[in-house]
């Protein structure tokens, strides 16, 4: 998990708030990702950001919404749309190149009531 | 939609044996990974075999990939309890673009080693 941090660990929302979950590295690697992972599943990718000012929706962007204004940061918005959002949120990173080997964060579990 | 599969779904083995998980892919990939989760963490990388790779090894982890089957395993020898965890296959499918470093995850192998 080193160099890459999510805050906070746990995280507590009333149904219908917008809650932002923050994803910080020092890296200093251009790519950043945000997957949601539900129990006993695996990884699905919500965005990513190749490079700063940039990023892409994944297979399952609809209620999120995210920004990649410095290379360390990429802040995820879980807004009032996203219908079912209380799961385990990861952060990943990875250098650009020939691999893409990902590099995580501790994780963030976000529970909604 | 989902490339990986991976079966089985779960594993218990006594110390000492050895663990081996399969993972299955539908489209033609550049690279497949695989990784370790331990539970309520994040995700470790623990190996990357290329397609024009068919084997590779790192300490007790041994990786086949055959890509006329489309298909991975993941062998670990002489498992520990710390061994205990969720691994993750995840295939990167190469192309240009947006799809650039994008890794598409498996759902995983629960693996419990006994004491």
């Amino acid at each position: 998990d080193g160099g890459i941090t999510q805050s906070p660990k746990y995280l507590f929302r009333k149904e219908g708030q917008n809650v932002t979950l923050s994803c910080e590295q020092n890296l200093n690697h251009d790519a950043m990702y945000w997957y949601r992972q539900d129990p006993g599943q695996g990884l699905r990718l919500i965005y990513y950001s190749q490079i700063v000012n940039d990023f892409q929706k994944g297979d399952i962007a609809e209620g999120y919404s995210v920004s990649r204004e410095k290379k360390e940061s990429f802040p995820l918005t879980v807004t009032s749309a996203q219908k079912n959002p209380t799961a385990f949120y990861l952060c990943a990173t990875s250098t650009s190149g020939n691999t893409y080997e990902q590099y995580f964060g501790p994780g963030t579990r976000l529970t909604v009531t | 939609s989902q490339q990986g599969e991976e079966d089985p779904q779960a594993l218990s083995i006594q110390e000492g044996e050895n663990a081996t998980m399969n993972c299955s892919y539908k489209t033609s990939i550049n690279n497949l990974q695989w990784y370790r989760q331990n539970s309520g963490r994040g995700l470790v990388h623990l190996i990357l075999i290329r397609s024009n790779e068919r084997e590779k090894h790192s300490g007790r982890l041994r990786v086949t990939l055959d890509t006329s089957k489309k298909s991975s395993s993941l062998l670990i020898t002489a498992s520990r309890a710390a061994d205990t965890a969720s691994y993750f296959c995840a295939t990167d499918a190469g192309g240009g673009g947006t799809s650039y470093g994008k890794l598409t995850f498996g759902q995983g192998t629960i693996l419990t080693v006994h004491p």
